[in-house]
This record gives structure tokens, C-alpha cells and sequence, in this order.
């Protein structure tokens, strides 16, 4: 059964600062990956979905990186902002039918 | 406005008093699903649906019913809610292929006393 964990489970930094979040899988068998973000009482916003031929997805100051065979991905936010504050959440989609989350990692850029 | 919309966004009922969450997609998306999101658990996919007619089981689907009878409502059904079930629920949809991302609706907050 796929699992998904990711790590640290929150962080704080000042403004400014790059930073990158974890994601591991444990079943290398998936179609993508995928990186949402949460904000308190909201639901998910997509912020970039990586296929399992590809190996990273840029979109702005963000950076999506996938390793299928090591079971794991990354995402690297540059210039951190306060409005970078949220809940980051990694879910791999397994065969295109099932989709496991990852527990998620709670994030404060502070001013 | 592409859109995932779910009905009631709040809902506080009473144990097996059954209940009906709606989900309706404008964007003509085959797959269509069911998460339910708990502190400490993160977000657990329920059911889901490949297309209209199809639905299956996800990894939590106890205590829960789905029907696709039109491609864009995707209705969560409980019979006798129980208090396990007070939780925060997300309906997502998307595309049929894997190349598509999902897009989620705003979260329905269920509390079962």
C-alpha cells in the first residue's frame, strides 16, 4: 500500500530566505506527483503536477523536482514571502485512479 | 468561472440521521472524487469515479455512498452518519488523463453529534 510522508512537518523562516520541502513515496509505480497548497479553512490550490517521465516542473519561484526511483520529490520556493504561508501538501497519483496524500508541511515566512 | 462547487459548506447533524453532501463540476471532468481530511491523518481519498456509472472504493469508504449518474454531480451519501465521521470533506475533479491536474471544491465541515 503507497504511503506518503513528508518532512519537516512545519518550518518557519524569515522572509527572504529559499527553502525546500520534502515529499517520499514508498511505491515507485505511480503516474505523477503532484504539489497543492492549503490556506486555513480553504481548500487545495494546485501549484504544479510533475509526470512520471519528467523529472521537475517549474512554474514562478516554485520548483518541483521527482525522482521516481528513489521515491521522492522536492519543492524549492525561492525569495520566500509572507504570502507564502500555508499548509503544503504532495499526493501521488497511483495508476490514474487512486491518489494518496501526504501528511502535509505547515509553513510561516514571518516579515 | 471553472469551478468545483460542494453543498452545505457547514453542517452539524445529529447520529443516523442520513445526510447528502453535493458536488457539481462545470468543466466537463470524467474523474471525479471524494476526500475527507482529519488532524493528524491528512486528506484520505474515499471514492471515486472514472467516469458516469463508474465509481470505487478508495481508501476509507466505510459508512459512505457515491452515485455518477450525470457527468458533472458527484453526491456523497451518508445513511447513518456516526460521530467518526465529523471531519472536513473535499470533492475534486479533473480531466480523464493522468497529465491533468485536479481541481478541488471549497470543503464541506461535517460535525456528527
Amino acid at each position: 500500500k503507497q504511503e506518503v510522508t513528508q518532512i519537516p512537518a512545519a518550518l518557519s523562516v524569515p522572509e527572504g530566505e529559499n527553502l525546500v520541502l520534502n515529499c517520499s513515496f514508498t511505491d515507485s509505480a505511480i503516474y505523477n506527483l503532484q504539489w497543492f497548497r492549503q490556506d486555513p479553512g480553504k481548500g487545495l490550490t494546485s501549484l504544479l503536477l510533475i509526470q512520471s517521465s519528467q523529472r521537475e516542473q517549474t512554474s514562478g519561484r516554485l520548483n518541483a523536482s521527482l525522482d521516481k526511483s528513489s521515491g521522492r520529490s522536492t519543492l524549492y520556493i525561492a525569495a520566500s514571502q509572507p504570502g507564502d504561508s500555508a499548509t503544503y501538501l504532495c499526493a501521488v497519483d497511483n495508476y490514474g485512479q487512486n491518489f494518496v496524500f501526504g501528511p502535509g508541511t505547515r509553513l510561516s515566512v514571518l516579515p | 468561472e471553472a469551478q468545483v462547487t460542494q453543498n452545505p459548506r457547514y453542517l452539524i447533524t445529529v447520529t443516523g440521521k442520513k445526510l447528502t453532501v453535493t458536488c457539481s463540476q462545470n468543466m466537463n471532468h470524467e474523474y471525479m472524487s471524494w476526500y475527507r481530511q482529519d488532524p493528524g491523518l491528512g486528506l484520505r481519498q474515499i471514492y471515486y469515479s472514472m467516469n458516469v456509472e463508474v465509481t470505487d472504493k478508495g481508501d476509507v469508504p466505510e459508512g459512505y455512498k457515491v452515485s455518477r449518474k450525470e457527468k458533472r454531480n458527484f453526491p456523497l451519501i451518508l445513511e447513518s452518519p456516526s460521530p467518526n465521521q465529523t471531519s472536513l470533506y473535499f470533492c475534486a475533479s479533473r480531466f480523464g488523463t493522468v497529465t491533468d491536474t485536479q481541481y478541488f471544491g471549497p470543503g464541506t465541515r461535517l460535525t456528527v453529534l
